[in-house]
């Protein structure tokens, strides 16, 4: 069974240029978060999609961030414009929504902006 | 405030010697911990899990503990092997009004040299 899909694995950008990436959950799995890891520290939440409902954004930056989870399967992550401090590993998972549920992870897309 | 924090930051250790990754975190309600880890470059992977009722579980040379009532917990990881060389996430699950949230620790990056 395939993992986690996540794409690109790298991207280089200009500061104020869009940025994109894209995750393909585990199939079946309803539950689905996009993460922010910086060097040396734990994934921070951005955001989670319980099928296609964002049901916590709360940490998701909303002036330059944006999500969508169309069909409640793939999903986007947007970074328009993006900055210097957004370089970081930008982590997809997907979880079968159970209560102590595994968290599935992609590889993860590494972002630097320069 | 639901914190998880670990200890050491990093540890070096020589090849076939063992170690002990340490785990506190202040999370209520408690519902579950797990232990992950993540290679250089990848997505972190589930070691093990423990629930509030398990003191103790190993997953072939990785044996995790858990103390609710002190709220630590520690990963030992026995005749350590270069591919242990990771960095090692403590995770918490705690859950309240139907919802859960998964609180990260920082992490314990591990180098074992030959």
């Amino acid at each position: 069974e395939a993992g986690v899909v996540q794409s690109p694995r790298y991207k280089i950008i200009e500061k104020k240029q869009p940025v994109a990436f894209w995750c393909n959950p585990i199939s079946g799995h309803n539950t689905l978060y996009w993460y922010l890891q910086n060097l040396g520290q734990g994934p921070e939440l951005l955001i989670r999609y319980e099928n296609e409902e964002a049901v916590d954004d709360s940490q998701l930056p909303k002036d330059r961030f944006s999500a969508e989870r169309l069909k409640g399967v793939d999903s986007t992550l947007k970074i328009q414009p993006a900055e210097l401090g957004d370089s970081a590993v930008y982590l997809c998972a997907s979880s079968p929504g159970l209560k102590t549920g595994e968290l599935f992870f992609g590889e993860g897309s590494r972002l630097t902006v320069l | 405030k639901n914190q998880v924090e670990q200890s050491p930051q990093s540890l070096i250790i020589l090849e076939g010697k063992n170690c002990t990754l340490q785990c506190n975190y202040t999370v209520s309600p408690f519902s579950n911990l797990r232990w992950y880890k993540q290679d250089t470059g990848r997505g972190p992977v589930s070691l093990t899990i423990m629930t509030f009722s398990e003191n103790t579980k190993s997953n072939g040379r990785y044996t995790a503990t858990l103390d609710a009532d002190t709220k630590q917990s520690s990963l030992h990881i026995t005749a350590s092997q270069l591919s242990d060389s990771a960095s090692y996430i403590c995770v918490v699950t705690t859950s309240s009004s139907g919802t859960y949230k998964y609180i990260f620790g920082t992490g314990t990056r591990l180098k074992v040299l030959a």
